[in-house]
């Protein structure tokens, strides 16, 4: 079982609706959780950061964590064609490792 | 002024021959990383320093170094490469529990 694992995708949503990105971790003692974004030929981009139980606004990004299902996720709301890259989960782990997903790929059709 | 940055971005070289990918963060960050990601986007971690001691080595082979001058700076040295080691190798840096930064990434191209 991988540490951190996501839906590989591609999921593909129409501009305008939202797209929901879900992670699951198995290290019960992870407390850290990142969502980044990556485009092609670039390096990650830190989007969002979730600590604690409960949903966390930034813009159109909503990152929800539920520690007792061991789950993360990542809505965007009002998609763009600009949003369009592939999304990684992470954790840190009870062991200070910071582990990544293998990323969900998001495209958002005009 | 770049947070992470990493030298060089692009690096073509023969089988057998040795490299090295230099990092260097001004952050103030204590822990570095780098992490090798394949065709498949997959990120996967290979080391970790913290104030210049290694404090994480996965499972790669021992023909890959990292070396940490200073709590700044952690550089990867790859001797006799394979086909196999052509991947986009990323640096980046956090302080302890917190968000990483990456740099640019290094592709590298063995033929």
């Amino acid at each position: 079982q991988k540490e951190v694992e996501q839906n590989s995708g591609p999921l593909s949503v129409p501009e305008g609706a939202i797209a929901s990105l879900n992670c699951t971790y198995s290290d019960r003692g992870s407390q850290s959780f990142f969502w980044y974004r990556q485009y092609s030929g670039k390096s990650p981009e830190l989007i969002m950061s979730i600590y604690s139980n409960g949903d966390k606004e930034d813009g159109r990004f909503t990152a929800q964590l539920n520690k007792a299902s061991q789950y993360v996720s990542l809505l965007i709301r009002d998609s763009q064609p600009s949003d369009s890259a592939t999304y990684l989960c992470a954790a840190i782990n009870q062991g200070g490792k910071l582990i990544f997903g293998q990323g969900t790929e998001l495209s958002v059709k005009p | 002024d770049t947070a992470v940055s990493q030298t060089p971005k692009y690096l073509v070289t023969q089988m057998g021959n040795d490299k090295s990918i230099k990092c260097e963060q001004n952050l103030g960050h204590d822990t570095m990383y780098w992490y090798k990601q394949d065709s498949k986007k997959f990120l996967k971690i290979m080391f970790s320093y913290n104030n210049k001691e290694l404090i994480i080595n996965e499972t790669v082979p021992n023909r890959f170094s990292p070396k940490s001058p200073d709590k700044a700076h952690l550089n990867l040295h790859i001797n006799s490469l394979e086909l196999g080691d052509s991947a986009v190798y990323f640096c980046a840096s956090s302080q302890e529990g917190i968000e990483a930064f990456f740099g640019q990434g290094t592709r590298l191209t063995v033929v």
